[in-house]
């Protein structure tokens, strides 16, 4: 029940673009995407609720497709300080727990 | 306003010891939900409190078990370790009224040996 988040890893340069994926095998109500440096606590980036529009600042944005039970991550432009470990996090209706997926690691090079 | 604290930042136990790991939510959340990260596993959810109450549970053993006490402070204990069970614990605290965001702790690095 875990959701699935591809790719497991990326590495790009500064200035590229990113897509990182969250797909669960469950009806989804809200998804949610934290991001963790090493050795920090996961941060907050940003929660699409079912029924809700695409979401996202200026460079980093999500969008969430209830059929298909995904959500997507853009990173749009990317800066050495987007490295760092992507979690999406998932709830059903009417619970308060997320699930969270394996991660997804993104390195930034100059 | 104060961030999730948890305490202690690391620990190092023994085979069959047990355990109580705390986290202080942020003033006024009345969630606490705790989770498991080890390498390649993600995040694995432990269990869930509201006002006193646990609300949701993960699929862990009995011998994880957590309580939250009326000021929201919550601890969580792991009883007759195995090696298995070395990780980082991480707390995450929020008001409670769902579909919000989580506010993670730094978490306590569990170390079995």
């Amino acid at each position: 029940q875990q959701p699935v988040q591809s790719p497991q890893a990326v590495i790009l340069r500064e200035g590229e673009d990113a897509v990182i994926n969250c797909s669960s095998s469950k009806a989804l109500y809200s998804v949610h995407w934290y991001r963790q440096k090493h050795g920090e606590a996961p941060v907050f980036l940003m929660i699409l609720l079912k029924g809700g529009e695409q979401k996202g600042h200026e460079k980093i944005s999500a969008s969430f497709n209830e059929k298909k039970q995904q959500s997507s991550l853009y990173l749009t432009a990317s800066q050495l300080s987007y490295s760092g470990t992507y979690f999406c996090g998932t709830s059903t209706s009417g619970t308060y727990k997320y699930i969270f997926g394996t991660g997804t690691r993104l390195k930034v090079l100059a | 306003k104060a961030g999730v604290t948890q305490t202690p930042r690391y620990l190092i136990k023994t085979r069959g010891q047990q355990v109580t790991l705390s986290c202080s939510p942020i003033s006024g959340h009345r969630s606490v939900s705790w989770y498991q990260q080890t390498p390649g596993q993600g995040l694995q959810f432990l269990f869930e409190y509201f006002s006193e109450t646990q609300r949701n549970k993960g699929n862990f053993p009995g011998r994880f078990s957590g309580r939250q006490f009326s000021n929201s402070r919550s601890e969580m204990n792991v009883s007759t370790l195995e090696l298995g069970d070395s990780a980082l614990y991480l707390c995450a605290s929020s008001p409670g009224s769902g579909n919000e965001k989580l506010f993670f702790g730094s978490g306590t690095q569990l170390s079995v040996l």
